[in-house]
């Protein structure tokens, strides 16, 4: 089955910096890799998500990049701040064509981001 | 739009009950999918339902189960509950549409069996 590298496990940062985390996927059929923010006390929150046909995507201070050859995807937040402080979660699953689902995500173990005022 | 809804949000039970937990999807969203969520283990699928059937099944013995009425909620079931079973149960609903498959967390039921 598919396994999910992710690292670093913890990441310290001040305010104003870059923040880059890392994963590693196993199976090359999954093609949909979304990433997740949990705060304390919650449920992930979906923030950025990308599909095998695309190399990079953006979205204000997050975007993610693709290596499909290399099996690797990584989230890059710039401009921290304090609010972005949380777990974050890389995921990845694969979707038959035609199929209606992405069901079954393959979790990373998480990184814990603190961003330092 | 509401979110996704779980109930109960805390449950305390003792070895060898069972408990069940409840889903509502947001309004319009067909797949629900539930997770456990450990600090040892990480986020682990559970199953995955739509339109009332398993789509997906993860590596968790028969004491789990669950199932999906026709209005898309969804009900988890765990019998003979181990100490193990603690955790944090998360389900996550999805329109799955077309490219309209992003999955999208409740808040959890935090469990604990004592």
């Amino acid at each position: 089955g598919e396994n999910v590298e992710q690292h670093p496990s913890t990441l310290s940062v001040q305010e104003g910096d870059s923040a880059v985390i890392k994963c590693t996927y196993s199976d090359s059929a999954s093609n949909y890799f979304p990433w997740y923010k949990q705060e304390l006390g919650k449920g992930p929150q979906l923030i950025i998500d990308i599909r095998s046909n695309v190399g990079e995507k953006k979205d204000q201070r997050i975007a993610v990049t693709l290596n499909k050859t290399a099996k690797h995807f990584s989230l890059h937040i710039t401009e921290t701040q304090p609010e972005d402080s949380a777990v974050y979660f890389c995921a990845a699953s694969y979707k038959k064509p035609g199929g209606t689902s992405y069901g079954k995500l393959t979790f990373g173990q998480g990184t814990i981001l603190t961003v330092h005022p | 739009k509401a979110g996704v809804t779980q109930t109960p949000r805390y449950l305390i039970k003792t070895r060898g009950q069972q408990v069940t937990l409840s889903c509502s999807p947001i309004s319009g969203h067909r797949s629900v999918s539930w997770y456990q969520q450990t600090p040892g283990q990480g986020l682990q699928f559970l199953f995955e339902y739509f339109s009332e059937t398993q789509r997906n099944k993860g590596n968790f013995p028969g004491r789990f189960s669950g199932r999906q009425f026709s209005n898309s909620r969804s009900e988890m079931n765990v019998s003979t509950l181990e100490l193990g079973d603690s955790a944090l149960y998360l389900c996550a609903s999805s329109l799955a549409k077309g490219l309209n498959n992003e999955q999208f967390f409740g808040p959890g039921t935090r469990l604990t069996v004592l």
